[in-house]
């Protein structure tokens, strides 16, 4: 139980152009959702935090209107990073957490990986 | 505010041998503790966690963590390392009630045949 899907879990785009990765709990309803950043050999850097139906809460220093996060069901949530440019390329790991899914508890995606050329 | 301090970046281990994996942390109130493991190119997998109930935790993959608030640690252990343990730990902590999680800067496991 408890697990969580990202899709696509790799995406190379040009310059400019706009990516939506998709986060889904298969297994439960995730009322909080959490979009990371993970730089290599780094530890997670928590982007923004998402509840179902109200607005994302992001974390000091990104930039909003450029990472887009929808959290519009219980099931999915998903992160636009528009205009994308050679800088924003990184792992992009989500994550939920639910009632039934365990107090507290985060359950991870596989993540994405971004290059922008 | 919390924080979590992972002792040791890199840690090497005979296969066999026992696994340690030190974290301490830092929080004003009692806190919602959880390792997690991640594979090259993969999200996080939970082992285990301690939220207030038995201090001593076990987890999957034959791993264990025990909760010791007067030395504020929470070390990962496994008395036997397997070759299939290597790989990146995470120690992060949560407020009671949870919130969002502080992560530490993460153990690299490598496990020496």
């Amino acid at each position: 139980g408890a697990v969580v899907s990202q899709h696509p879990s790799w995406v190379i785009c040009k310059s400019g152009t706009s990516v939506k990765i998709e986060c889904r709990s298969l297994d439960f309803q995730a009322t909080t959702m959490f979009w990371y950043r993970q730089f290599p050999k780094q530890s997670l850097m928590l982007m923004a935090t998402s509840n179902e139906g109200s607005k994302a809460t992001y974390e000091q220093g990104v930039e909003k209107d450029k990472f887009l996060i929808n959290h519009a069901s219980l099931t999915l949530s998903t992160l636009t990073v528009t205009s994308a440019h050679p800088e924003d390329s990184s792992f992009y790991i989500c994550s939920a957490r639910g009632g039934l899914a365990g107090v507290g508890t985060q359950y991870f995606g596989p993540g994405t990986r971004l290059l922008v050329l | 505010a919390q924080s979590v301090t992972q002792l040791g970046s890199h840690v090497s281990v005979s296969e066999g041998a026992l696994v340690l994996l030190r974290c301490n942390y830092s929080s004003s109130v009692p806190p919602y503790l959880f390792w997690y493991v991640q594979y090259p190119n993969q999200g996080l997998q939970l082992l285990l966690k301690y939220t207030s109930a038995a201090t001593l935790v076990k987890g999957i993959n034959g791993f264990e963590a025990e909760f010791k608030k007067s030395e504020t640690s929470f070390h990962l252990t496994k008395p036997s390392a397997h070759m299939s343990d290597a790989a990146e730990y995470f120690c992060a902590v949560s407020d009671n009630p949870p919130d969002k999680l502080i992560f530490g800067t993460g153990t690299r496991l490598q496990v020496f045949p």
